[in-house]
Formats: structure tokens, sequence, C-alpha cells
């Protein structure tokens, strides 16, 4: 099935610095969402967006519904070490199924 | 509210043998997704049940199938495994009730199944 293209696929940074990925679809969605992963565990919603153009915050972490609809971005400012995981965005059409993003592995170095 | 549940959490099968995995959806959630991951294949979608009925469906063999139960729970099979069916299976269930935002997911912590 489809899979979104999402960049960068993984990130070594260090602790303190910004962080951007992004997600790009050749379809329209209506929503966009970005998950957190451990490994192990499942996915945990971090922001979910609904509308073009619509900009979310929670605490440190930045989402942007693009305004083509066909991508999304995700931005985390200052990175601490619990940052550390694997990172997916979703893009979702009413009645659909929803499409995933390869993923984007963040590493903090302390 | 409590999360979306799955059991068992682990799991290890031989080749040939079937297996039933199980989702309970956060309560009033009635769609429930189920999806397998893989570290080469990422996260593949396997069905969708909404409301007792299968409503979308991704390109997995016949061997994977599931099915949805009045009170929304679901469960999910696989017959006949084979080696690459060593995944996390995860499912993610939504309110799916039309109104905005009501399709957002929300995953369980999966089952981690191994065939040897």
């Amino acid at each position: 099935g489809q899979q979104l293209n999402q960049s960068p696929q993984s990130m070594f940074i260090q602790e303190g610095e910004d962080v951007s990925m992004n997600c790009t679809s050749s379809s329209i969605f209506n929503t966009w969402l970005w998950y957190k992963q451990d490994p192990g565990e499942g996915p945990v919603l971090l922001i979910a967006l609904y509308k073009a153009g619509e900009l979310t915050s929670n605490g440190r972490l930045t989402a942007q519904f693009g305004t083509t609809r066909k991508d999304s971005f995700l931005n985390i400012s200052a990175s601490i070490p619990s940052d550390v995981g694997i990172y997916f965005c979703a893009g979702h059409k009413t009645g659909n199924q929803f499409y995933f993003g390869t993923g984007t592995s963040l590493t903090v170095i302390p | 509210k409590a999360g979306v549940t799955q059991t068992p959490r682990y799991l290890i099968k031989t080749r040939g043998q079937q297996v039933t995995l199980s989702c309970s959806p956060i309560s009033g959630h009635r769609s429930v997704s189920w999806y397998q991951q893989t570290p080469g294949q990422g996260l593949q979608f396997l069905f969708e049940y909404f409301s007792e009925t299968q409503r979308n469906k991704g390109n997995f063999p016949g061997r994977f199938s599931g099915r949805q139960f009045s009170n929304s729970r679901s469960e999910m099979n696989v017959s006949t495994l084979e080696l690459g069916d060593s995944a996390l299976y995860l499912c993610a269930s939504s309110l799916a009730s039309g109104g905005p935002g009501t399709d957002t997911q929300y995953f369980g912590p999966g089952t981690r199944l191994t065939v040897l």
C-alpha cells in the first residue's frame, strides 16, 4: 500500500538543538497525525491536525498541516534525551485507511 | 478513560500453527484498525472494522482475517503461520462518529508475535 514520504530517515543531534521533519504525499488528506514510538511499544499520539494551514503546539512540539493538504511538518525545540524514538506521520481521508510515513529515528546526544 | 488494550503482549508459535490476537478499544470507540509492523516494512495496514463490518482492507493474504464484536472488541486471526509473520501487531481505535477529529486513531501497546 501507499506509504508517505517522510524525511529525514534518521537524525543525530545534540541535546538542546531544534529538530525538523516532514511528510509528503501524492494524495490530499483532511487529517494529519504525528506519533512517537518507543522500542517495543505502540505509537503514542503527539499532535493531530484537521485543517489546511493549521499550526498546533504541544509543549516543545509544533506541527503544521500544509496548505496544499499534501504535506505536514513537525518541529521539536530544545531537544532533550527523552525525545529519543521513532516519529511517524499519518495521513487520512474520511472513510479511508490511514497511511503512514516510513518514520524518522531521532537520537539525542547528551 | 482506559486506553486501547491488546492481549497477549507476547506470543511464540511455530510454523503452520494459527494464532488469535485480541484488541479492546477505548470505551465508546467504534472503529478498530489492525497493523503489522516489521523493521523492514514499517507500519502496514491490515484491515479496519467499524460497527462489526470490515470497512477497509490492506494487501495481505487471506490467511489474515479479523472480526469485530457488538461491544467493538476485535480479534485478528492468522492461519498457517509463516516465519515472515513474525512482527509487532498493533491495533488502533477511533471514535469515527463522523464529526471533526473523530477519526483520530489511538494505538494499543501491540502484540509481539514470534514464529519459529
